[in-house]
């Protein structure tokens, strides 16, 4: 079956615009993550959508918003891009609670100038 | 909160050599701990999950509560093993998010 399919795979910003990825699961799950990864920090949660509602959110910014439609396709927005925000996000997706593992797309590479 | 520290940012043995990656976590409940390679140009993907208590490629980790340890560890290296290693921990309630360390870098020499 079809993998985690995130889009674009490379984007170009300019400070000051806003942007929005998307995140396409594998067809049944219902739980989407999204996650920001850095040389610096590493990987860090921004934040998880089940049936369409956040379930967690990490320690970012308000810019950063996220929403899941009702066939799990999930939508990641940043507004006000900062050159800070050059980063690849990676969006996960598992069955229900996560404790099977989560599924990784290939990310989305963004570079803000 | 819950915190996973891998001490290591890189790790470099010997094809044929032991490996064991370090993995300790703070978390007050019930974890679930996992480990997630990254091959060079690949995207993340799972390795291993405690709950499961498998062998995956050669590689077993246990889950040491007493040590709050998670290590990853494998009898003999080969080159295909070298990658970014990440692990994992995913708590309970409203603490059910996937919190990473910063990964060790495994790099299997001839």
């Amino acid at each position: 079956k079809a993998g985690v399919t995130q889009t674009p795979r490379y984007l170009i910003k300019t400070r000051g615009q806003q942007v929005t990825l998307s995140c396409s699961p594998i067809s049944g799950h219902r739980s989407v993550s999204w996650y920001q990864q850095t040389p610096g920090q590493g990987l860090q949660f921004l934040f998880e959508y089940f049936s369409e509602t956040q379930r967690n959110k990490g320690n970012f910014p308000g810019r950063f918003s996220g929403r899941q439609f009702s066939n799990s396709r999930s939508e990641m927005n940043v507004s006000t891009l900062e050159l800070g925000d050059s980063a690849l996000y990676l969006c996960a997706s598992s069955l229900g609670q996560g404790a099977d593992g989560y599924t990784f797309g290939s990310g989305t590479r963004l570079t803000v100038v | 909160a819950q915190r996973v520290t891998q001490p290591e940012k890189l790790l470099s043995v010997f094809k044929g050599a032991p490996v064991e990656l370090k993995c300790n976590y703070s978390y007050s409940g019930s974890p679930e701990l996992f480990w997630y390679v990254q091959y060079s140009r690949q995207r993340l993907q799972l390795l291993l999950r405690h709950i499961s208590r498998e062998s995956i490629k050669g590689f077993t980790a246990d889950l040491n509560k007493g040590e709050t340890s998670f290590h990853l560890k494998k009898p003999f290296a080969q080159e295909e093993d070298s990658a970014m290693y990440y692990c994992a921990l995913k708590g309970t309630g409203t603490a059910s998010k996937l919190t990473f360390g910063t990964g060790t870098r495994l790099q299997v020499t001839l």
